[in-house]
């Protein structure tokens, strides 16, 4: 069965760094394919894509926050980490990770929880 | 960059009614990069349909989409009472993802 659970500030000051972490088993980032994403939904609005990192270390982001944005792998403690520098309240949004299992899969089969981040000083 | 517009917003329909939701992209888009997702209040989203038309894994087969081209289709063939939230369509290009506003399925 696989999992995933996101954890990190609940809250941050603005222009502070954001960092959350994807805590996940049921499936290694060393096979072939798989990949973790980074997802955000501000309150009562959509999802926004953010970012991926996939099992070959390759990283793609969201054009609107590339140069906000790092996304790293833990092979061996099973964590992704979101790294989002200068924060600002229009930031304020559940944050997911979830589960890409395949090249072939273009969706994200396996969500976490989601954590709630607010940015306010 | 492609946007994906979700019609209608708002649904409202009674439970054993059949729902039929709307993505249409800006321009054509291969039926393998959209997906479909539900989210009720509080949870997070739920993989319903890959590949335009492939239900994902325990998805009931109630829920079904189809579509090509640039228009695309979830139906849901009776609402059932567990199934009233809102539903994202959701696009693949180039490396990264894009997903629709979202129609929410309300209790008529």
């Amino acid at each position: 069965q696989i999992t995933l659970r996101e954890s990190g500030p609940a809250l941050v000051k603005p222009t502070q760094t954001l960092t959350l972490t994807c805590t996940f088993s049921g499936f290694s980032l060393t096979t072939r394919g798989v990949s973790v994403g980074w997802i955000r939904q501000p309150p009562g609005k959509a999802l926004e894509w953010l970012g991926i990192v996939y099992w070959d270390d390759d990283e793609r982001y969201s054009p609107s926050l590339r140069n906000r944005l790092t996304i790293t792998k833990d092979t061996s403690k099973n964590e992704v980490v979101l790294i989002m520098t200068n924060m600002d309240p229009v930031d304020t949004a559940t944050y997911y990770c979830a589960h890409r299992p395949n090249l072939d899969t273009y969706a994200f089969d396996v969500w976490g929880q989601g954590r709630v981040v607010t940015v306010s000083s | 960059e492609i946007v994906l517009t979700q019609s209608p917003g708002t649904l409202s329909l009674s439970p054993g009614e059949r729902a039929t939701l709307s993505c249409r992209a800006s321009q054509d888009i291969s039926s393998r990069f959209l997906a479909w997702y539900q989210q009720k209040p509080g949870q997070a989203p739920r993989l319903l349909i890959f590949g335009a038309s492939n239900r994902a894994t325990g998805i009931p087969d109630r829920f079904s989409g189809s579509g090509s081209g640039t228009d695309f289709t979830l139906t849901i063939g009776r609402l059932d009472p567990e199934d009233f939230a809102v539903y994202y369509c959701q696009h693949y290009d180039s490396s990264r993802w894009t997903c629709g506003q979202g129609t929410k399925v309300e209790i008529k």
